[in-house]
């Protein structure tokens, strides 16, 4: 059974870089069957995608933020990455990591972290 | 920007069935999934393409779609139930995931 986990500082400044790592195991990141996905969910509000990579590198971003988000393998600790630069406090949610599908029936998420919060603020 | 709608809220007391609509208009030609969401717990897939039940997942639940809506109907509804529940589809391009605003579930 997957486990992913999130990890990173809570606190962020505005400008600044967020940066979140998300640990996995029970499984390899440089298997083929998923794809590593990064999703996002502001305080009482619903769900957005952020992006995702698989397991050759190629990534995939939300047309919405593709110019401030990288997300990057390290499969020596089998983690992915997050970075979002210049943040404002539109980006204060809660990030999860989770694995993806994609297949031409469309895409799944099937295993999730818990979250964690990040608030940007000074 | 492509959107799924959903109702922000739906109540139904223990026993009842609760349905969740969720509507978009690329939905005819792109597959629907829900998510359960419950605080402190990793959010759980529960029907994927429309109308699958993954494994472990109670026959309780169970997925349709009619058009332009998707529909997750929970049948003799629990408790345990009570939880957010998210859509999830293909933006109309289907070259990325959107999610529904979410729907919370209040079990009376």
């Amino acid at each position: 059974q997957l486990q992913l986990q999130e990890s990173g500082p809570g606190l962020v400044r505005p400008s600044e870089t967020l940066s979140l790592t998300c640990s996995v195991s029970g499984g390899s990141i440089s298997s083929s069957a998923f794809h590593w996905a990064w999703i996002r969910q502001p305080p009482g509000k619903g769900l957005e995608w952020i992006g995702n990579i698989y397991y050759s590198g190629t990534t995939y971003y939300s047309p919405s933020l593709k110019s401030r988000v990288t997300i990057s393998l390290d499969t020596s600790k089998n983690q992915f990455s997050l970075k979002l630069s210049s943040v404002t406090a539109a980006d204060t949610a809660l990030y999860y990591c989770a694995t993806m599908k994609y297949e031409s029936s469309g895409f799944s998420f099937d295993y999730w972290g818990l979250g964690t919060l990040v608030t940007v603020s000074s | 920007s492509y959107e799924l709608t959903q109702p922000p809220s739906v109540s139904v007391s223990p026993g009842q069935t609760a349905r969740i609509t969720c509507s978009g208009d690329a939905l005819p030609k792109q597959n629907a999934y829900w998510y359960q969401q419950k605080p402190g717990q990793a959010s759980v897939l529960v029907i994927y393409k429309d109308s699958k039940r993954p494994s472990g997942i109670p026959e309780r639940f169970s997925g349709s779609s009619s058009g332009t809506t998707v529909t997750l109907t929970i049948s003799g509804v629990r408790a345990e139930d009570e939880a957010d529940y998210y859509c999830q589809s293909a933006h109309s391009s289907g070259t990325y995931p959107v999610f529904g605003g979410g729907t919370k579930l209040t079990v009376l």
